[in-house]
């Protein structure tokens, strides 16, 4: 199975801060990759699928990047809404597997 | 509007069965293949098993293969996963997904399954 491997796992951020989660896959997974928000108690959001393609409805402020094995989420200015966790999840050969998730809080 | 809506969780004992329904609206559901992803209390997302529009595309995750079986009727716009051998580690809410380019897109508001004695 290829494991997905997230950092960090927690992260303190003022708003206003620039933010950047990574993702790094244990095998190349080209760009089959999709970033997720989860507030508690709540079922998880797509913000990014195809690594890099902004999901409609989600603010500018959310982008991807990355290719093969190592992806990231980048948050260019926090907002207050934006406190959450943070998966990836990667569907590039079965099974899918998700990151362990980045709790972001603020500081 | 799109909406997905589990039922069928709840208290179980080990090595028990159980079966969980999703009843999907709002989107033409025979297109689009569809998934369920689990979390377990205060864990992080596990994907569990995923079909396609036909179901003649079937996975499952390492933990659940030959315990688990997903089906769904596409007449009825309905997705379903069988728990058979329930394990204390099966506890966990349920969620369905739709799938959109490969990966799940809508979700619904998940089902609690609790394993115990």
């Amino acid at each position: 199975d290829i494991q997905m491997t997230q950092s960090p796992s927690s992260l303190s951020a003022s708003v206003g801060d620039r933010v950047t989660i990574t993702c790094r896959a244990s095998q190349g997974i080209r760009n089959d990759l999709g970033w997720y928000q989860q507030k508690p108690g709540k079922a998880p959001k797509r913000l990014i699928y195809g690594a890099s393609s902004l999901q409609s409805g989600v603010p500018s402020r959310f982008s991807g990047s990355g290719s093969g094995t190592e992806f990231t989420l980048t948050i260019s200015s926090l907002q207050p809404e934006d406190f959450a966790t943070y998966y990836c999840l990667q569907h590039n050969t079965d099974p899918y597997t998700f990151g362990q998730g980045t709790k972001l809080d603020i500081k | 509007e799109v909406q997905l809506v589990e039922s069928g969780g709840g208290l179980v004992k080990p090595g028990g069965s159980l079966r969980l329904s999703c009843e999907a609206s709002g989107f033409t559901f025979s297109s689009y293949s569809m998934n369920w992803v689990r979390q377990a209390p205060g864990k992080g997302l596990e994907w569990v098993s995923a079909i396609s529009s036909s179901s003649s595309f079937i996975s499952y995750a390492d933990s659940v293969k030959g315990r688990f079986t997903i089906s769904r009727d596409n007449a009825k716009n309905s997705l379903s996963l069988q728990m058979n051998s329930l394990r204390t580690e099966d506890t966990a809410v349920y969620y369905c997904a739709r799938e959109l380019y490969h990966l799940p897109d809508y979700w619904g508001q998940g089902t609690l399954v609790t394993v115990s004695s």
